[in-house]
């Protein structure tokens, strides 16, 4: 099955400045790479996603990047600020099937 | 809209009492699945429902039972509580690739 490692598991930066996330898969099939934004006490939502005929993705101040034969994906924040922080899940899955496979997670802290 | 409701927010059990989780989403969503969120472990797959009238285990089933009441209902149900299962719960539905999540249910057995 497929395996999702995600680093770092916790990350501090200032505010203003950039944080990058990094997650690597095992399964050449996976096809599909969401991000996951998790605020304290809420469940997880999508913030950013990736298809695999895409090498990258850009949403304001976030943005993904993929390469498919090193299987590693990275979710980039520019300019962070404190309401980012929160636990960010990269996730894997495969075309047809809508199952993922999360990641461990990321603490983002976000120092004002 | 609601989206994804579960209920209740926070429970303590004891060690064999049993319980039901529930959960509903009112999105029209096909599937929907349970997770077990462990601190340093992510979110774990327990079970999931493709579409109405079928489910499948995930990564983590033992020690749990599904049911797929009905388009918007999947109930999670724990028959005899262990400490092992001391965890938030969450229920999530999709239409696609894209997994709506409920709040999460914070589950302490004692």
């Amino acid at each position: 099955g497929e395996n999702v490692e995600q680093h770092p598991s916790t990350l501090s930066v200032q505010e203003g400045d950039s944080a990058v996330i990094k997650c690597t898969y095992s399964d050449s099939a996976s096809n599909y790479f969401p991000w996951y934004k998790q605020e304290l006490g809420k469940g997880p939502q999508l913030i950013i996603d990736i298809r695999s005929n895409v090498g990258e993705k850009k949403d304001q101040r976030i943005a993904v990047t993929l390469n498919k034969t090193a299987k590693h994906f990275s979710l980039h924040i520019t300019e962070t600020q404190p309401e980012d922080s929160a636990v960010y899940f990269c996730a894997a899955s495969r075309g047809g099937s809508y199952i993922p496979t999360f990641g461990r997670g990321t603490s983002l802290i976000v120092h004002p | 809209n609601a989206g994804v409701t579960q209920t209740p927010k926070f429970q303590v059990l004891k060690t064999g009492q049993s319980m039901t989780l529930q959960c509903a989403q009112d999105m029209n969503h096909n599937s929907m699945y349970w997770y077990r969120q462990d601190p340093g472990m992510g979110l774990r797959l327990i079970y999931y429902s493709a579409s109405e009238g079928t489910t499948d285990k995930g990564e983590v089933p033992n020690g749990y039972n599904v049911s797929r009441l009905n388009k918007r209902e999947f109930s999670l149900r724990l028959e005899s509580a262990a400490p092992s299962q001391t965890s938030v719960y969450f229920c999530a539905s999709s239409a696609s690739v894209e997994q709506y999540f409920g709040p999460g249910t914070r589950l302490t057995v004692t």
